[in-house]
């Protein structure tokens, strides 16, 4: 089942901007993991943060997880045109290794 | 990183006919593997999971005589799509999970019903 809900669902910036989007969820998570998908194709896995972490980073992404909120963040800083694509948070249940996967926000670069 | 193939990438098929898509773990064995469709400009739903030497388990609302799984080894699994239909066209998409909390996906199967 579906249980992320992700916000917005569609995002323009220009290069060199910051794009921020947001996901939430309703039940006990171990894990929020983010996953980028081009256009018809897989999804590549960017990070994962566990439900004891509050915030990674990895290059130009940075992640926070609010457990109390159900919710978490992922931001893109000094976007380039290649990071054009759809972003999904997916959750891991407390009880199960199932991912469950918001609504995905479009993301698009303008050079 | 870990690599998961699918085959085929793309298939068209005619209505009524059976249609199997190979989800394979090229460099780790994985004893689990799910399976997802996703609809165009939508998210992924989960249809089951996958586990090696048992039945698959379906998420509800997934017909299991109409997608048949079948994980015959710790680097295969196979999704059949039997008697297709038109509204069956989707991406269907498999992972794999290797360790506690890592899946790897697939590259993904278009599958378009005529």
């Amino acid at each position: 089942s579906q249980q992320g809900e992700e916000d917005p669902q569609a995002l323009s910036i220009q290069e060199g901007e910051n794009a921020t989007m947001n996901c939430s969820y309703k039940t006990s998570i171990n894990n929020l993991q983010w996953y980028r998908q081009n256009s018809g194709r897989g999804l590549v896995h960017l990070i994962l943060i566990r439900s004891n972490e509050r915030e990674k980073h990895s290059g130009r992404l940075r992640v926070t997880l609010d457990t109390s909120k159900k919710s978490s963040s992922l931001l893109i800083t000094a976007s380039r045109a290649a990071d054009t694509a759809s972003y999904f948070c997916a959750t891991e249940g407390a009880n199960d290794y199932k991912l469950s996967f918001g609504a995905g926000t479009t993301v698009t670069v303008r050079a | 990183g870990a690599v998961v193939s699918q085959h085929p990438s793309r298939v068209i098929c005619k209505s009524g006919t059976s249609v199997k898509i190979e989800c394979r773990s090229l460099d780790f064995q994985a004893t689990t593997m799910f399976w997802y469709r996703q609809f165009p400009k939508k998210s992924l739903m989960l249809m089951a999971t996958s586990n090696e030497g048992s039945k698959a388990t379906y998420e509800q609302g997934v017909e299991k005589d109409k997608f048949l799984i079948n994980h015959a080894s710790l680097t295969l699994s196979t999704l059949t799509v039997t008697s297709a239909h038109p509204e069956d066209s989707s991406f269907y998409i498999c992972s794999a999970r290797r360790g506690t909390y890592e899946q790897y996906f697939g590259p993904g199967t278009r599958l378009t019903v005529t």
